[in-house]
């Protein structure tokens, strides 16, 4: 069975610096999707980056970026230039190319002032 | 609408009663998800609908639990004789197809007393 571990629960990190959060997997399958997603205090679970496994270039989106490592089935999320509006949990997730997310058990993250 | 919306916000309730929870998904979507987050975990899918149907109910906990989407578009999520165990908040996503990245909505906190 397919599982995901965020073994960090929760991170600090100082504003306008770099935070990672770390993620990994366990999966046989090759074809599958990889997504972290931001949850605020409203709850609403938001998309912040999705990297599909068969691409071997990381995926960036504005200050958000990704190492992803197939081999050693990691998953890292690069927040640069930390806002204060950034801090949320962080959940990874797991799709193998259907609709079935598998999700972490989350990382909080705190933004200092 | 805009984006996924859930009713109601928040729902407490007694040991052994009924409650349904609301779904509303983005227009046009055809797949609609329904998801269990626990207190410090990640969400836990539930039911996936592809159009008016129940495509895959394979995580519903038990008998007590059940879902319907008679138009394809909105959706109820029903609790019979809840239990305490049942707090947590129920989350719904929906996609434009059943391999597109879901957006969430804001969730339902139920609390059972």
């Amino acid at each position: 069975a397919q599982t995901v571990t965020q073994s960090q629960p929760e991170m600090s990190v100082q504003e306008a610096e770099t935070v990672t959060l770390s993620c990994t997997y366990d999966t046989s399958e090759s074809d599958y999707y990889l997504f972290w997603y931001k949850q605020p205090p409203s709850r609403q679970m938001i998309l912040v980056i999705r990297q599909e496994a068969y691409k071997q270039q990381n995926a960036t989106e504005n200050r958000f970026s990704v190492n992803f490592q197939k081999a050693a089935k990691s998953f890292s999320l690069k927040i640069s230039d930390s806002q204060l509006g950034d801090a949320a949990m962080y959940f990874c997730a797991y799709r193998r190319g259907t609709y079935k997310y598998i999700f972490g058990t989350g990382t909080r993250l705190k933004v200092l002032a | 609408g805009a984006g996924v919306s859930q009713t109601p916000s928040n729902k407490v309730t007694e040991k052994g009663k009924y409650v349904e929870l609301r779904c509303d998904p983005i227009s046009g979507h055809t797949a609609l998800y329904w998801y269990r987050q626990s207190l410090g975990q990640g969400p836990e899918f539930l039911i996936y609908f592809q159009g008016t149907g129940a495509a895959d109910d394979s995580g519903l906990p038990n008998d007590r639990f059940f879902a319907v989407r008679p138009e394809g578009s909105v959706s109820t999520l029903k609790i019979q004789r809840t239990e305490r165990g049942d707090s947590a908040v129920y989350l719904c996503a929906s996609s434009a197809g059943r391999t597109d990245t879901q957006y969430f909505g804001p969730g339902t906190r139920l609390t059972v007393l």
